[in-house]
């Protein structure tokens, strides 16, 4: 089974350009996270999707942050324009509502996406 | 709100020293205390986790036991190997957050063991 791909690895842009990162979850998993880790601090929750709607997006910094996730596949996050602080690394999580109470999920991560804005 | 503070790293051991990674926690709620890590080029995994006060979690030889009147999640190996070298997490959810898991992470630590 494959695992919570990301797309790009890296990415390095100059701040003021767009980006848009890609995170196909765990085929059937209706929960889909967004986390960042910025200047190798803590790794930050930004949002949660049931599905395609977001059930909580209390983590995202700023209006210019865009997260998606059309019929409930796969999500892209765009950032624009970009900023010199949004350097980090994104990752994204997956997991599945059949796995029970809260207790017991069970969340699947990618190996994130490295941002670097120039 | 949540934290979670975890001791600084970088932590450097030579090949089956003992490993202790200290982690506290603030929660208003009753969390579930987790590990994970995250090997070179890979995402998070999850190492281990305890769900409810005195439960210890163990896997791959590695143990934390989750301590309410101390707050604390402190990870533990009694003989660590190069292929522990890691960057560790440790992570809670708070069951009282509408999330069922918006986890509040650590900082990290970076493990090295030198063979």
């Amino acid at each position: 089974e494959a695992g919570v791909t990301q797309f790009p690895s890296h990415s390095v842009i100059e701040k003021g350009q767009t980006v848009t990162l890609r995170c196909d979850p765990i085929s059937g998993h209706d929960n889909l996270y967004w986390y960042r880790r910025v200047m190798g601090k803590e790794i930050k929750f930004l949002l949660h999707f049931v599905k395609e709607s977001k059930q909580d997006e209390s983590g995202m910094p700023n209006n210019r942050f865009l997260a998606e996730r059309t019929g409930g596949t796969y999500s892209t996050l765009k950032v624009q324009p970009a900023e010199l602080e949004d350097s980090g690394v994104y990752f994204c999580a997956s997991s599945s509502f059949l796995q029970g109470a809260k207790g017991n999920e069970k969340l699947f991560f990618g190996s994130g996406t490295q941002l670097s804005v120039l | 709100g949540d934290s979670v503070t975890q001791m600084e790293g970088p932590v450097t051991l030579s090949e089956e020293a003992f490993l202790t990674i200290n982690c506290t926690y603030t929660a208003t709620g009753y969390p579930s205390l987790f590990w994970y890590v995250q090997y070179p080029g890979e995402g998070l995994q999850l190492l281990l986790k305890a769900t409810k006060a005195d439960d210890k979690g163990s896997n791959k030889g590695f143990e934390a036991t989750y301590r309410k009147e101390t707050t604390s999640f402190h990870l533990e190996k009694g003989s660590v190997q190069v292929s522990d070298s890691a960057v560790y997490f440790c992570a809670l959810s708070d069951q009282a957050s509408g999330s069922a898991r918006q986890l509040t992470f650590g900082s990290g630590t970076q493990l090295t063991v030198l063979p």
